[in-house]
């Protein structure tokens, strides 16, 4: 079946430092989506990208859908300490595709 | 407020018990998803309803069974025959090819 690879599976950062993230997968995905899961609770959805080569913000976070349909990234710019949690990528494969492929998530942890 | 909802938060079960987790949506999605979380291995998905009265089942539906009588309405029964069922459960719906949105969560614990 489809696959995401999702790196680094953590990382420790300072406050204030950027952050970058990616996602590769072994096939093509129409939609990539970027999710946020706080300790307990469900994810929320950051971005979503529907287009090749699209380049999307949402405050301190960009995210990208590549080319090659078949890697995005994520980027968070000046961390905060709220920004703790685990990143997770998520992509549909195609029209007539109800189903998601999720990466196994990137925790992040912010050094105040 | 629109939004999705799960309901126990917290669950406990002893062995041997049926058990169902709730999930509800007013976001009138059609398709609603059942997944399963646990440390380190992402999300796998259990179940998943395309429409009413219609399902399907994912990558790991051994031990569990789900209905879909209403739209907004697509609860998920852990039954015995889960030999782990210790897990965070979450619910999520949403449109063909679109984005999912995924509700708060039931943390169920097998004691």
């Amino acid at each position: 079946g489809q696959q995401l690879n999702q790196s680094p599976q953590s990382m420790f950062i300072q406050e204030g430092e950027d952050v970058s993230m990616n996602c590769t997968s072994s096939s093509i995905f129409n939609t990539w989506l970027w999710y946020k899961q706080d300790p307990g609770e469900g994810p929320v959805l950051l971005i979503a990208l529907y287009k090749a080569g699209e380049l999307t913000s949402n405050g301190r976070l960009t995210a990208q859908f590549g080319i090659t349909r078949k890697d995005s990234f994520l980027n968070i710019s000046a961390s905060i300490p709220s920004d703790v949690g685990i990143y997770f990528c998520a992509g549909h494969s195609g029209a007539g595709s109800y189903q998601l492929t999720f990466g196994k998530g990137t925790k992040l942890s912010v050094i105040p | 407020d629109g939004g999705i909802t799960q309901s126990p938060k917290y669950l406990f079960r002893k062995e041997g018990q049926n058990v169902t987790l709730s999930c509800e949506q007013n976001l009138n999605h059609d398709a609603m998803y059942w997944y399963r979380q646990d440390p380190g291995q992402g999300l796998r998905l259990i179940y998943y309803s395309q429409i009413v009265n219609d399902f399907q089942k994912g990558d790991i539906a051994e031990g569990y069974s789900v209905s879909r009588e209403k739209k907004e309405s697509f609860p998920l029964t852990v039954t015995s025959a889960q030999k782990n069922p210790t897990a965070f459960y979450l619910c999520a719906c949403g449109s063909l090819g679109d984005t999912q949105y995924f509700g708060p969560g039931t943390r169920l614990t097998v004691l």
